[in-house]
């Protein structure tokens, strides 16, 4: 079964530096997600992209944060000049249809170690 | 705004035991209901989904059921295994997906 592949596993950044994480979507899909976890808290939406624009933001998702679609494959949310609270998982999904009658499909997220 | 709120915020049984997870949202005008697992330091395993229309789901020992009207839905699971520790995370669409902040279940050998 296709899946959505999230590298790296694990990022340890310096506090004020950029950060890329990056995500492949499933092949067919045309909707994309980012969301965060806090260590201990709730899954948290940051934005959704679509048509190569992005749908919808959270108030989480400041100017801080970007996401690109940079070719046909992979999905990139970018964190500039990271702080301490940066620090958590975070996971992308995909899925073909508006989130509304079809299910996302969860990457196994990426660690965000921020020192 | 639709919440999502999961009682018990974390359960511990015997294994061999019959379990049921709770899970309420305010706003009743959902298109789906999706439980999902996930593991320490893991990822989300989508578990069963259930469209409005329906009011049950079934996966081997698990089965989700969803009353839209009282605004709730249950996860039982059936003669619960060790295996079967992790977090459970009930989460509605709303444009994107609200997630509730789940139930740790740690099952006793």
């Amino acid at each position: 079964e296709p899946e959505v592949t999230q590298t790296p596993s694990h990022q340890v950044t310096q506090m004020g530096q950029e950060v890329i994480l990056r995500c492949v979507p499933i092949s067919n899909h045309l909707y994309f997600y980012w969301y965060r976890q806090i260590l201990g808290q709730k899954v948290e939406f940051l934005v959704s992209f679509y048509n190569n624009e992005i749908s919808e933001k959270s108030e989480i998702f400041d100017d801080q944060f970007s996401v690109e679609r940079p070719d046909g494959s992979n999905f990139t949310l970018k964190i500039r000049s990271t702080k301490l609270e940066d620090s958590a998982m975070y996971f992308c999904a995909s899925t073909w249809d508006r989130v509304a009658d079809q299910p996302q499909h969860f990457g196994d997220g990426t660690r965000l170690s921020i020192l | 705004k639709q919440e999502v709120t999961q009682i018990p915020a974390a359960l511990s049984v015997p294994e061999g035991e019959n379990l049921v997870l709770n899970c309420s949202f305010t706003d009743s005008a959902i298109y789906n209901l999706q439980w999902f697992r996930q593991d320490p330091g893991k990822g989300l395993t989508s578990l069963l989904l259930i469209q409005s229309s329906q009011r049950e789901q079934t996966s081997g020992r698990l089965n989700a059921s969803l009353d839209k009207s009282s605004g709730r839905s249950t996860l039982y699971i059936a003669a619960s295994q060790p295996g079967d520790s992790a977090t459970y995370l009930c989460a509605v669409p709303d444009d994107k997906i609200i997630f509730g902040k789940g139930t740790r279940l740690h099952i006793l050998p």
